[in-house]
């Protein structure tokens, strides 16, 4: 059965540090990792899909990473802002499972 | 394309009464999943569809739930004799029946019980 855990589950920085969210799981076997950011009370907006034969992807100031031996993935986002204050999410997709299983996610809060 | 759409956003009901709520996936996906979120966790898988066929059914999904995808496009989740407990966020999601193709999620319907 697939686990998905994220550490930290809250992390407070000042604006402009770089960051990284840390997302390990335990079934190897899966077709993709994809990230998620939600904000308060709302649903999930998809920031990064990585296939499982890549070593990782990059949106803006954000940068995805995938080590399938080691069931890790980060997250990397540089520069942070206000905005970027939220809940993030890692969810995994395959394995012997056809649907995501998500962590329980990382709650980012970036003061000004 | 406009995504996909839940309908209401929010929704306040009395312990006991019944509720439906509806999805409509992006028009291409023929893959369609409910989850359910509570303050704090992560989403947990409820059911999915691929076209009109409900493939898989969470053990959390118990016998006052049940879902429909008649026509192979939108979906409705009704919960009955709802409880207290039965409060969260119900999210759904489309994808396409692909390997390693992405999910797309809708902003979610906050039920409330009281």
């Amino acid at each position: 059965k697939q686990e998905v855990t994220q550490i930290p589950a809250a992390l407070s920085v000042p604006e402009g540090e770089n960051l990284v969210l840390n997302c390990s799981f335990t079934d190897s076997a899966i077709y993709n990792l994809q990230w998620f950011r939600q904000d308060p009370g709302k649903g999930l907006t998809s920031l990064l899909l990585i296939q499982s034969s890549q070593r990782e992807q990059t949106s803006g100031r954000l940068n995805a990473s995938l080590d399938k031996s080691s069931g890790r993935s980060t997250l990397y986002i540089a520069a942070s802002q206000p905005g970027d204050s939220a809940t993030y999410l890692c969810a995994c997709h395959g394995g012997a499972t056809n649907k995501l299983i998500f962590g329980t996610g990382t709650l980012l809060a970036v003061q000004p | 394309d406009t995504g996909v759409s839940q309908d209401p956003r929010h929704k306040i009901t009395k312990r006991g009464q019944n509720v439906t709520f509806r999805c409509d996936p992006i028009s291409e996906h023929n893959r369609l999943y409910w989850y359910r979120q509570t303050l704090g966790q992560g989403p947990e898988f409820l059911t999915y569809f691929q076209n009109e066929a409900q493939l898989e059914k969470s053990r959390l999904l118990s016998d006052r739930f049940s879902a429909e995808r008649p026509k192979g496009s939108f979906s409705t989740l009704e919960i009955q004799r709802t409880e207290q407990g039965d409060s969260a966020m119900y999210l759904c999601a489309s994808s396409l029946a692909t390997v390693g193709y992405g999910y797309t999620f809708g902003s979610g319907t906050r039920l409330t019980v009281v």
